[in-house]
């Protein structure tokens, strides 16, 4: 158990709406990064948040979208969903905000378009 | 050009049959190099930090080292249980962003 959370486990939604999807980083880690992992492409890096303002950003759709809370959580939120968009979405905690530090990730959120 | 590259894809070992995994990476100015491990539809699995060529770390059965291009996690006697895909990733900045970039992974299988 990383120490990383997130829900829901799952989502089965239809084309065209919106999803939320929730991270708790580890206790004490300051840095939120999401990153998306489907079949063909390996797992790709979104956004990243530290202590509540965005730090980096990846191969992200303008269709999404991410935020951290003053409790550190975070929210990405997809929307207009394409059947392109299942895959995995990870998001992973880290106690700074460099990339050269250890980043823990939570079991996931399997997300399934149809 | 892939920055980061891992080989084999796959593997396949009998129990207690060493072998090394490949992960070659391009960056300049390496700041770190990772290894996670990822079952199945689990999240990855942090393993190993590595920050300097020379540099090298165990954990049971896993061994990584680093050299300039280069990392390798040995892995000496494998069980079943040490099948999963194992990931390397490095720092890596593109267009003002640093993110970390994974390899595509080796999928291992152990045999009994």
């Amino acid at each position: 158990d990383s120490g990383v959370t997130q829900t829901p486990k799952h989502l089965i939604t239809a084309t065209g709406q919106r999803v939320t999807l929730r991270c708790s980083p580890r206790s004490g880690d300051l840095s939120v990064y999401w990153y998306q992992q489907s079949l063909d492409q390996g797992l790709q890096f979104l956004i990243q948040y530290y202590n509540g303002e965005e730090r980096a950003k990846g191969n992200i759709l303008e269709r999404f979208s991410a935020q951290q809370f003053p409790d550190l959580h975070s929210e990405l939120n997809l929307s207009s969903l394409e059947l392109g968009d299942s895959a995995l979405y990870f998001c992973a905690s880290s106690v700074a905000g460099q990339t050269n530090y250890e980043q823990y990730f939570g079991p996931g959120t399997r997300l399934t378009v149809t | 050009e892939d920055q980061v590259t891992q080989s084999p894809e796959a593997l396949r070992l009998q129990e207690g049959e060493s072998s090394s995994l490949n992960c070659s990476y391009t960056v300049s100015g390496l700041r770190g190099l990772f290894w996670y491990r990822q079952d199945p539809g689990k999240g990855p699995e942090f393993l190993f930090t590595l920050y300097s060529a020379g540099e090298e770390k165990e954990k049971e059965r896993l061994k990584a080292t680093l050299t300039k291009k280069e990392s390798f996690l040995h892995i000496t006697a494998p069980k079943p249980e040490d099948s999963a895909t194992y990931l390397c990733a490095v720092p890596d900045t593109q267009g003002g962003s640093e993110k970390l970039v994974f390899g595509k992974g080796t999928k291992l299988t152990v045999n009994p």
